[in-house]
């Protein structure tokens, strides 16, 4: 079975902090995809970036970071010196191999404080 | 204008009531989902559709049905709303490539008294 799990429910920083967001992922498909997603408090869904399974290359995007390690089967995402834009919740995703659907964590609510 | 649409943004209804959540999209994507969002929970897929003539149930569908009108639209129908339906409800998009991301409408706050 599919499952994702983002054990850290609400972190608090505050502003300049470096945080880092928990995923640790479930599968048995040797092919799958992964993604993360901000959920700022206007409440849309903002897709942030994916990792396939085959690319263990990690990734840095301006003050973003992911951290894809396949033997521990997390994907972190961290922020460097955090703003309070980055007030938000965070969901990690895993699509499965057949693609049909989307596995999401309970999410993490990080609130930066001025 | 947004590739993903939803209608309406916000709704109040009462127990008992019908009511529909409409989806449309522009992407051309064939694949087609709607979750809801409860504090705490998460994203819960309800129902998806992978074309108009494909319906599935997702993980909590008791409750809601739904319709896949065109390849663009997808409606989301609570028969006999109660309360603890209040949730954010979102409509998604994906093609079936596996590594394509879903692009999410702006969601629609139910609250059902």
């Amino acid at each position: 079975a599919q499952k994702v799990t983002q054990a850290q429910t609400e972190i608090s920083v505050v502003e300049k902090e470096d945080v880092t967001l928990d995923c640790v992922y479930e599968t048995r498909d040797t092919t799958y995809y992964l993604f993360w997603y901000k959920q700022p408090p206007s409440g849309e869904l903002v897709f942030l970036i994916r990792r396939n399974s085959f690319d263990e290359q990690n990734e840095i995007s301006g003050r973003y970071s992911w951290n894809f390690q396949k033997s521990t089967s997390s994907f972190n995402f961290t922020i460097t010196a955090s703003q309070v834009v980055d007030s938000a919740v965070y969901f990690c995703a895993l699509r499965d191999y057949t693609g049909n659907q989307f596995y999401f964590g309970t999410g993490t609510s990080l609130t930066v404080i001025p | 204008d947004a590739d993903v649409t939803q209608t309406p943004r916000n709704r109040i209804t009462k127990t008992g009531k019908r009511i529909m959540l409409e989806c449309s999209q522009t992407k051309g994507h064939d694949r087609m989902y709607w979750y809801r969002q409860d504090p705490g929970l998460g994203l819960r897929l309800i129902y998806y559709s992978f074309d108009v003539k494909d319906i599935n149930k997702g993980e909590i569908s008791d409750g809601y049905s739904v319709s896949r009108q065109a390849q663009a639209k997808f409606s989301l129908s609570l028969e006999s709303a109660i309360p603890n339906q209040t949730a954010l409800y979102f409509c998604a998009t994906s093609d079936n490539r596996g590594w394509e991301t879903q692009y999410f409408g702006p969601g629609t706050r139910l609250l059902v008294l």
